[in-house]
């Protein structure tokens, strides 16, 4: 079975810094795939980025960025240049590839930027 | 757009009430999955589907069932309700794929048995 551990339940910015979202996980599959998804205050999940584990680079989507660390079993997220819009939950989520394969979740993180 | 359509943003049902909880996607997508979201716990699958009349238990089935008549709908069945399963419920589907892992996720329902 697959786990996501994300260990820090909140964390707090300034607007305009730099914050890294930690995300460990385990399993012995060696072909799957790793999300961050964000949920702000509306609910809605938003795919923020995916990383590919046979992809030695690490993914980037303009501010958003990861530290995939494959041997450590490590991903986690960096947003540059907060932004007061940014203030959501983050979840850190593992899938297997597969046709049918689901996504497990991490616990969360409350991630709050401040004016 | 493409949309995941849950049918109810809040409800407020009583202890030992029989409640249906109703998903919708309209982008042929097989599967279909609905998770529950706790403060602390993150989101944890109750069941999923891959195919009409298909479905296999996630990780906390117990209390739940689900129901699979038509592919573009996907619903979860609270048995006789109790207090413990006041939470928020997503519902989610994603295509049958090796290439497409997106998930599409409708905006929840927020559940209160009282």
């Amino acid at each position: 079975a697959q786990t996501v551990t994300q260990s820090q339940p909140e964390m707090s910015v300034q607007e305009a810094e730099t914050v890294t979202l930690s995300c460990t996980y385990d399993t012995s599959e060696s072909n799957y795939y790793l999300f961050w998804y964000k949920q702000p205050p509306s609910r809605q999940m938003i795919l923020v980025i995916r990383q590919e584990a046979y992809k030695q680079q690490n993914a980037t989507e303009n501010r958003f960025s990861v530290n995939f660390q494959k041997a450590a079993k490590s991903f986690s997220l960096k947003i540059s240049d907060s932004q007061l819009g940014d203030t959501a939950m983050y979840f850190c989520a593992f899938m297997i590839t597969g046709a049918n394969s689901k996504l497990t979740f991490g616990k969360g993180i409350t991630l709050s930027v401040r004016p | 757009d493409v949309k995941v359509t849950q049918s109810s943003r809040y409800l407020v049902k009583r202890t030992g009430e029989k409640v249906f909880l109703e998903c919708v996607q309209d982008m042929d997508h097989e599967n279909m999955f609905w998770y529950r979201q706790d403060p602390g716990l993150g989101l944890r699958l109750i069941y999923f589907s891959y195919d009409v009349k298909m479905k296999e238990k996630g990780d906390i089935p117990e209390g739940y069932s689900v129901s699979r008549e038509k592919k573009e709908r996907f619903s979860l069945i609270l048995e006789s309700a109790s207090t413990n399963q006041t939470s928020m419920y997503l519902c989610a589907s994603r295509p049958y794929s090796t290439t497409n892992y997106g998930y599409t996720f409708g905006s929840g329902t927020r559940l209160t048995v009282v």
